[in-house]
Protein backbone atom coordinates (compact mmCIF):
# COMPACT_ATOMS: atom_id res chain seq x y z
CA UNK A 1 0.00 0.00 0.00
CA UNK A 2 1.87 3.16 -0.90
CA UNK A 3 1.50 6.22 1.32
CA UNK A 4 -0.01 9.01 0.02
CA UNK A 5 -0.72 11.77 2.74
CA UNK A 6 -2.16 15.25 2.90
CA UNK A 7 -1.83 18.56 4.64
CA UNK A 8 -3.44 20.33 6.53
CA UNK A 9 -6.47 17.90 7.07
CA UNK A 10 -8.90 21.26 6.98
CA UNK A 11 -8.15 24.78 6.31
CA UNK A 12 -10.94 27.64 6.68
CA UNK A 13 -10.03 30.77 5.30
CA UNK A 14 -11.42 34.22 4.51
CA UNK A 15 -12.85 35.17 0.75
CA UNK A 16 -10.04 36.81 -0.84
CA UNK A 17 -7.23 35.31 0.85
CA UNK A 18 -4.36 33.00 -1.31
CA UNK A 19 -3.54 29.64 -0.06
CA UNK A 20 -2.22 26.70 -0.55
CA UNK A 21 -2.19 23.24 0.48
CA UNK A 22 0.31 20.24 -0.07
CA UNK A 23 0.53 16.54 -1.13
CA UNK A 24 3.27 14.18 -0.70
CA UNK A 25 4.16 10.52 -2.38
CA UNK A 26 6.73 8.00 -2.58
CA UNK A 27 9.37 9.92 -4.73
CA UNK A 28 10.58 6.24 -6.30
CA UNK A 29 8.87 5.27 -9.32
CA UNK A 30 6.79 7.93 -9.59
CA UNK A 31 4.30 8.04 -12.74
CA UNK A 32 2.06 10.26 -12.66
CA UNK A 33 -0.45 12.74 -9.82
CA UNK A 34 -3.26 13.44 -9.83
CA UNK A 35 -5.12 16.16 -8.69
CA UNK A 36 -9.19 16.57 -7.91
CA UNK A 37 -12.08 18.74 -6.37
CA UNK A 38 -14.64 17.25 -4.51
CA UNK A 39 -18.09 19.19 -3.96
CA UNK A 40 -20.32 18.24 -0.82
CA UNK A 41 -22.86 16.12 -2.17
CA UNK A 42 -21.01 15.69 -5.85
CA UNK A 43 -18.71 13.43 -7.15
CA UNK A 44 -14.83 14.18 -7.43
CA UNK A 45 -13.45 15.87 -10.18
CA UNK A 46 -10.35 15.94 -12.08
CA UNK A 47 -8.21 19.43 -11.85
CA UNK A 48 -5.13 18.30 -12.92
CA UNK A 49 -2.89 15.16 -14.23
CA UNK A 50 0.86 16.18 -13.69
CA UNK A 51 3.79 13.52 -14.77
CA UNK A 52 6.84 15.59 -15.47
CA UNK A 53 9.13 16.80 -12.52
CA UNK A 54 8.80 20.47 -12.33
CA UNK A 55 5.39 20.64 -14.41
CA UNK A 56 3.41 23.49 -13.30
CA UNK A 57 -0.43 23.61 -14.36
CA UNK A 58 -2.95 25.78 -13.79
CA UNK A 59 -6.96 26.62 -14.38
CA UNK A 60 -8.29 30.29 -13.27
CA UNK A 61 -7.42 30.28 -9.92
CA UNK A 62 -5.96 27.12 -9.42
CA UNK A 63 -2.64 26.04 -9.72
CA UNK A 64 -0.55 23.52 -8.72
CA UNK A 65 3.50 21.94 -8.83
CA UNK A 66 5.20 19.20 -9.07
CA UNK A 67 8.64 17.68 -7.89
CA UNK A 68 8.71 13.99 -8.00
CA UNK A 69 12.27 13.81 -6.91
CA UNK A 70 11.45 14.97 -3.23
CA UNK A 71 7.74 13.65 -3.21
CA UNK A 72 5.13 16.18 -3.18
CA UNK A 73 3.39 19.08 -4.95
CA UNK A 74 1.38 21.97 -4.30
CA UNK A 75 -1.87 23.00 -4.70
CA UNK A 76 -2.81 27.26 -5.12
CA UNK A 77 -6.05 29.06 -4.20
CA UNK A 78 -5.49 32.69 -5.71
CA UNK A 79 -8.10 35.21 -4.39
CA UNK A 80 -10.84 32.39 -2.32
CA UNK A 81 -14.09 32.32 -3.38
CA UNK A 82 -16.72 30.67 -1.11
CA UNK A 83 -17.68 28.21 -4.38
CA UNK A 84 -14.00 27.38 -4.01
CA UNK A 85 -15.18 25.33 -0.58
CA UNK A 86 -14.60 21.51 -1.31
CA UNK A 87 -12.20 18.97 -0.48
CA UNK A 88 -9.22 18.42 -2.77
CA UNK A 89 -7.87 15.25 -3.54
CA UNK A 90 -4.44 14.14 -4.89
CA UNK A 91 -3.78 11.02 -6.47
CA UNK A 92 -0.58 8.81 -7.04
CA UNK A 93 -0.04 6.16 -9.45
CA UNK A 94 3.91 4.70 -9.48
CA UNK A 95 5.16 2.72 -12.51
CA UNK A 96 4.17 -0.63 -11.63
CA UNK A 97 0.89 -0.41 -11.95
CA UNK A 98 -1.77 1.92 -13.34
CA UNK A 99 -4.00 1.85 -9.61
CA UNK A 100 -4.61 5.80 -8.35
CA UNK A 101 -3.97 5.79 -4.20
CA UNK A 102 -5.70 8.66 -2.90
CA UNK A 103 -4.64 11.04 -0.21
CA UNK A 104 -7.00 11.95 2.55
CA UNK A 105 -8.01 15.10 1.33
CA UNK A 106 -7.92 18.90 2.45
CA UNK A 107 -11.48 20.32 3.13
CA UNK A 108 -11.26 24.33 2.35
CA UNK A 109 -13.46 26.52 4.16
CA UNK A 110 -13.50 29.86 2.35
CA UNK A 111 -15.68 31.82 4.34
CA UNK A 112 -17.63 34.97 2.53
CA UNK B 1 -23.35 13.79 -23.64
CA UNK B 2 -21.14 10.90 -22.60
CA UNK B 3 -21.79 10.30 -18.47
CA UNK B 4 -20.96 8.00 -16.01
CA UNK B 5 -24.16 6.77 -13.96
CA UNK B 6 -24.48 4.60 -10.64
CA UNK B 7 -27.83 2.39 -9.65
CA UNK B 8 -29.13 2.37 -7.43
CA UNK B 9 -28.22 5.97 -5.60
CA UNK B 10 -29.11 4.66 -1.89
CA UNK B 11 -29.88 1.19 -0.98
CA UNK B 12 -30.23 -0.27 2.67
CA UNK B 13 -30.05 -4.19 2.80
CA UNK B 14 -29.07 -6.85 5.68
CA UNK B 15 -26.46 -8.71 6.44
CA UNK B 16 -25.79 -11.74 4.78
CA UNK B 17 -27.80 -10.60 1.79
CA UNK B 18 -26.11 -10.52 -1.80
CA UNK B 19 -26.12 -7.10 -2.87
CA UNK B 20 -25.32 -5.57 -6.73
CA UNK B 21 -24.13 -2.06 -7.54
CA UNK B 22 -24.53 -0.82 -11.41
CA UNK B 23 -22.01 1.13 -12.83
CA UNK B 24 -22.60 2.08 -16.67
CA UNK B 25 -20.65 4.40 -18.69
CA UNK B 26 -20.93 5.87 -22.36
CA UNK B 27 -17.33 7.43 -22.00
CA UNK B 28 -16.31 4.14 -24.38
CA UNK B 29 -13.48 3.90 -21.84
CA UNK B 30 -11.33 1.10 -21.30
CA UNK B 31 -10.54 1.53 -17.42
CA UNK B 32 -13.31 1.05 -14.98
CA UNK B 33 -12.75 1.24 -10.93
CA UNK B 34 -14.98 1.32 -7.52
CA UNK B 35 -14.14 2.85 -4.79
CA UNK B 36 -15.51 2.94 -1.66
CA UNK B 37 -15.14 6.00 0.56
CA UNK B 38 -15.05 6.14 4.86
CA UNK B 39 -14.46 8.73 7.27
CA UNK B 40 -10.64 8.70 7.49
CA UNK B 41 -9.67 6.80 4.96
CA UNK B 42 -10.69 9.20 1.91
CA UNK B 43 -11.33 6.90 -1.68
CA UNK B 44 -10.27 3.48 -1.39
CA UNK B 45 -9.99 1.02 -4.45
CA UNK B 46 -11.96 -1.97 -4.50
CA UNK B 47 -11.61 -3.11 -7.92
CA UNK B 48 -10.46 -2.11 -11.46
CA UNK B 49 -10.64 -3.53 -14.60
CA UNK B 50 -8.91 -2.49 -17.76
CA UNK B 51 -10.84 -4.21 -20.24
CA UNK B 52 -13.62 -6.67 -21.33
CA UNK B 53 -13.28 -9.86 -19.24
CA UNK B 54 -10.25 -8.00 -17.59
CA UNK B 55 -10.33 -7.73 -13.70
CA UNK B 56 -8.01 -6.80 -10.99
CA UNK B 57 -8.28 -6.51 -7.02
CA UNK B 58 -7.69 -3.13 -5.58
CA UNK B 59 -6.39 -2.22 -1.26
CA UNK B 60 -9.98 -3.31 0.30
CA UNK B 61 -10.95 -6.29 -2.38
CA UNK B 62 -11.74 -9.10 0.55
CA UNK B 63 -16.01 -9.68 0.55
CA UNK B 64 -16.74 -7.84 -3.14
CA UNK B 65 -16.05 -9.33 -6.62
CA UNK B 66 -16.51 -7.71 -10.17
CA UNK B 67 -17.13 -9.34 -13.81
CA UNK B 68 -16.76 -7.06 -17.06
CA UNK B 69 -18.78 -8.96 -19.89
CA UNK B 70 -19.07 -5.13 -22.33
CA UNK B 71 -17.17 -1.55 -22.02
CA UNK B 72 -19.75 -0.09 -20.81
CA UNK B 73 -20.95 -2.04 -17.26
CA UNK B 74 -18.65 -2.94 -14.33
CA UNK B 75 -21.60 -4.50 -11.58
CA UNK B 76 -19.84 -4.45 -7.89
CA UNK B 77 -21.28 -7.82 -5.88
CA UNK B 78 -21.56 -7.80 -2.37
CA UNK B 79 -21.46 -11.53 -1.79
CA UNK B 80 -23.11 -11.82 1.46
CA UNK B 81 -23.37 -7.63 3.07
CA UNK B 82 -21.61 -7.71 6.23
CA UNK B 83 -21.97 -4.30 8.27
CA UNK B 84 -18.27 -3.08 7.74
CA UNK B 85 -19.47 -2.39 4.04
CA UNK B 86 -21.89 0.07 5.18
CA UNK B 87 -20.09 2.96 2.96
CA UNK B 88 -20.28 5.51 -0.29
CA UNK B 89 -19.34 3.81 -3.24
CA UNK B 90 -18.28 5.13 -6.31
CA UNK B 91 -17.65 3.96 -9.37
CA UNK B 92 -15.43 5.62 -12.19
CA UNK B 93 -13.59 5.35 -15.42
CA UNK B 94 -10.96 6.58 -17.58
CA UNK B 95 -9.21 6.35 -20.85
CA UNK B 96 -6.45 4.03 -21.46
CA UNK B 97 -3.15 4.42 -19.56
CA UNK B 98 -2.31 5.87 -16.06
CA UNK B 99 -2.71 9.64 -16.83
CA UNK B 100 -6.58 9.60 -17.75
CA UNK B 101 -8.12 11.71 -15.29
CA UNK B 102 -10.78 9.42 -14.06
CA UNK B 103 -14.75 10.44 -14.25
CA UNK B 104 -16.67 9.53 -11.03
CA UNK B 105 -20.46 8.62 -11.07
CA UNK B 106 -22.41 10.26 -8.47
CA UNK B 107 -22.28 7.36 -5.76
CA UNK B 108 -24.22 4.98 -4.05
CA UNK B 109 -25.06 5.15 -0.24
CA UNK B 110 -25.22 1.66 0.87
CA UNK B 111 -26.44 0.43 4.24
CA UNK B 112 -26.13 -2.78 6.17
CA UNK B 113 -28.18 -3.52 9.01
Amino acid sequence: ILNVEQSPQSLHVQEGDSTNFTCSFPSSNFYALHWYRWETAKSPEALFVMTLNGDEKKKGRISATLNTKEGYSYLYIKGSQPEDSATYLCAFINNAGNMLTFGGGTRLMVKP
Amino acid sequence: DAEITQSPRHKITETGRQVTLACHQTWNHNNMFWYRQDLGHGLRLIHYSYGVQDTNKGEVSDGYSVSRSNTEDLPLTLESAASSQTSVYFCASSASGATGEQFFGPGTRLTVL
